[in-house]
């Protein structure tokens, strides 16, 4: 059973605008929430992260928002650029567990 | 050498071969992970050191056999593998739980 669901498989954003990524989770256990992003042939790398004490989190490009309530996180990339065209997952975690529950991941593709 | 390294990047085998998987973290943590990842999947997490200890297996076929020697080296010893083991395998590290994981760039493992 998939606890965190990224319900668009793929974006296409021209460079410049904005491009925003939705992730929504099923286990309101979870307290810490986290987004990736990754290249082909390559592992992925952390991107910014928020605690559910917090419902924004912004770090340079990237703006994370929490709504607890409707167990909805969502990514804002702007502007977005050539270099953000990757598969970016959103992941959640529960402070005292080990295991990240992972997203199956939203491609995205900015257009020049 | 710096973040997480994991060798070999690729790999092919027959289903009689017995081989392993190396990952070493120089970031100074303390847990350690294994993490499949096959084809429009979610990542899957198979094994988790904490302090040299296994503290989280989850229900991997015994094909796989992890081995943490020390905080900073992890293996995955694979023998008779399946053609539906072909995944990227990736190998993580974090400072304790519930928070951000350091992935490494993965092993591509095909198995014929």
């Amino acid at each position: 059973d998939q606890q965190v669901k990224q319900n668009s498989p793929s974006l296409s954003v021209q460079e410049g605008r904005i491009s925003i990524l939705n992730c929504d989770y099923t286990n309101s256990m979870f307290d810490y929430f986290l987004w990736y992003k990754k290249y082909p042939a390559e592992g992925p790398t952390f991107l910014i992260s928020i605690s559910s004490i917090k419902d924004k989190n912004e770090d340079g490009r990237f703006t994370v928002f929490l709504n607890k309530s409707a167990k909805h996180l969502s990514l804002h990339i702007v502007p977005s650029q050539p270099g953000d065209s990757a598969v970016y997952f959103c992941a959640a975690t529960i402070s005292n567990d080990y295991k990240l529950s992972f997203g199956a991941g939203t491609t995205v593709t900015v257009r020049a | 050498e710096t973040g997480v390294t994991q060798t070999p990047r690729h790999l092919v085998m027959g289903m009689t071969n017995k081989k392993s998987l190396k990952c070493e973290q120089h970031l100074g943590h303390n847990a350690m992970y294994w993490y499949k990842q096959s084809a429009k999947k979610p990542l899957e997490l198979m094994f988790v050191y904490s302090l040299e200890e296994r503290v989280e297996n989850n229900s991997v076929p015994s094909r796989f056999s992890p081995e943490c020697p020390n905080s900073s080296h992890l293996f995955l010893h694979l023998h008779t593998l399946q053609p539906e083991d072909s995944a990227l395998y990736l190998c993580a590290s974090s400072q304790g739980q519930g928070r951000e994981q350091y992935f490494g760039p993965g092993t591509r493992l095909t198995v014929t």
